[in-house]
């Protein structure tokens, strides 16, 4: 595709309900990031795969959150039994070659809102 | 951790006049600075970056100044229009990965027609 795409775009959920958002990476990029962005703050990284392999999970704030891209394409980041303070913009970037210092291409985010 | 510390928190500048958006990181093994531009309801978007072999970078209408010393960076947007009216973010490098970038909490410019 021309970009990153993320769906759904706008997710609202109760709390203690599983979610999964899904990010479709630039064709062709082996690099792909997981970030977190709360209102008025910058992104947070979440995690980091090359191809199927995911090198950095050192970002997920705590073991109900979940990603993976199984077939080094599509992602899925999954957070299960959600609490209000996961409601944030998820983005997700790609990157062409993994290398150190890539541009980092983002979505338009996920917006999830946690009631 | 890598901490960046990004202000004005917010900038509001008449049409033509000088945009400086400023950061300070903390210690790096890594020398690359992105700035990304976020307009509302998208993601950041590069804007332009830094390797600091280099005191400053230019592209169009927007220069990178780089002060490694004081391990601080500007973004300075020339003739500033009211296009240019987003959220800025600086970033740096994480102390263990490059591949991890810390951005600042962002700056929202207005540039007012």
């Amino acid at each position: 595709g021309a970009g990153v795409s993320q769906s759904p775009r706008y997710k609202v959920a109760k709390r203690g309900q599983d979610v999964a958002l899904r990010c479709d990476p630039i064709s062709g990029h082996v690099s792909l990031f997981w970030y977190q962005q709360a209102l008025g703050q910058g992104p947070e990284f979440l995690t980091y795969f090359q191809n199927e392999a995911q090198l950095d999970k050192s970002g997920l704030p705590s073991d109900r959150f979940f990603a993976e891209r199984p077939e080094g394409s599509v992602s899925t980041l999954k957070i299960q039994r959600t609490q209000q303070e996961d409601s944030a913009v998820y983005l997700c970037a790609s990157s062409l070659n993994g290398a150190r210092n890539e541009k980092l291409f983002f979505g338009s985010g996920t917006q999830l809102s946690v009631l | 951790q890598q901490q960046v510390k990004q202000s004005p928190q917010s900038l509001i500048v008449q049409k033509g006049g000088i945009s400086i958006i400023n950061c300070a990181y903390e210690n790096t093994a890594f020398d690359y600075f992105p700035w990304y531009q976020q307009f509302p309801g998208k993601g950041p978007a590069l804007l332009i970056a830094i390797r600091p072999d280099v005191s400053e970078k230019k592209e169009g209408r927007f220069t990178i100044s780089f002060n490694k010393s004081a391990k601080q960076f500007s973004l300075h947007i020339m003739d500033s229009q009211p296009g240019d009216s987003a959220t800025y973010f600086c970033a740096a490098p994480s102390s263990g990965s490059a591949r991890q970038l810390t951005f600042g909490s962002g700056t929202q410019l207005t540039v007012l027609p």
